[in-house]
């Protein structure tokens, strides 16, 4: 049971280049989350899904866009990546019953 | 605005001394507070969650309790593994959690 898995761990992107981050969970959730988190600020809400096929933006959507094809499965896309865009991306899943969110190890993302 | 704020911002500690972490929210609609423990290069890791004042929660060394406006993380007698940042979140409906920045907890031996 690997939990809730992210790839890659590092990018660096040039400005303009676009990139796609995975998210991966094994464990049945029904909801998930894509966060960033910057230097002094407490994660922020980009996107989230409540079921495979559906998406919703949070509180920081511009910019990206995300996809859930499979309930295992949720991607979070650059589609022209700007040095704002640079921060540490969180994924995050948690069954519908509950309230407890689970997260991933992280993906720190470079925009040049 | 929904907002969480946590102090201190840092926390250095001997090892044997306790101390408290707060957090202090203002929202439209406590749905729950939740307690994380992150480790540098890490995720945040699932520590607490309470629902109503009076609550309190338990775990080794670490007691969360909640109020009407604040929520206070206590540390009885810290180990150097303790060392980590700890972050408050709310949740107002049902997937908006707002999170604080943070409070980066160092435990000296």
């Amino acid at each position: 049971n690997a939990g809730v898995t992210q790839t890659p761990k590092f990018r660096v992107l040039k400005t303009g280049q676009s990139m796609t981050l995975l998210c991966a969970q094994d464990m049945n959730h029904e909801y998930m989350y894509w966060y960033r988190q910057d230097p002094g600020m407490g994660l922020r809400l980009i996107h989230y899904s409540v079921g495979e096929g559906t998406t919703a933006k949070g509180e920081v959507p511009d910019g990206y866009n995300v996809s859930r094809l499979k309930k295992q499965n949720f991607l979070l896309g650059l589609e022209s990546a700007a040095p704002s865009q640079t921060s540490v991306y969180f994924c995050a899943s948690r069954r519908q019953s509950t309230d407890t969110q689970y997260f991933g190890p992280g993906t720190r993302l470079t925009v040049l | 605005e929904d907002q969480v704020t946590q102090s201190p911002e840092a926390l250095r500690l001997q090892e044997g001394e306790s101390s408290s972490l707060n957090c202090s929210y203002t929202v439209s609609g406590l749905r729950g507070l939740f307690w994380y423990r992150q480790d540098p290069g890490k995720g945040p890791e699932f520590l607490f969650t309470l629902y109503s004042a009076g609550e309190e929660k338990e775990k080794e060394r670490l007691k969360a309790t909640l109020t009407k406006k604040e929520s206070f993380l206590h540390i009885t007698a810290p180990k150097p593994e303790d060392s980590a940042t700890y972050l408050c979140a709310v949740q107002v409906n049902n997937n908006d959690m707002r999170f604080g920045a943070g409070t980066r907890l160092t435990v000296k031996p």
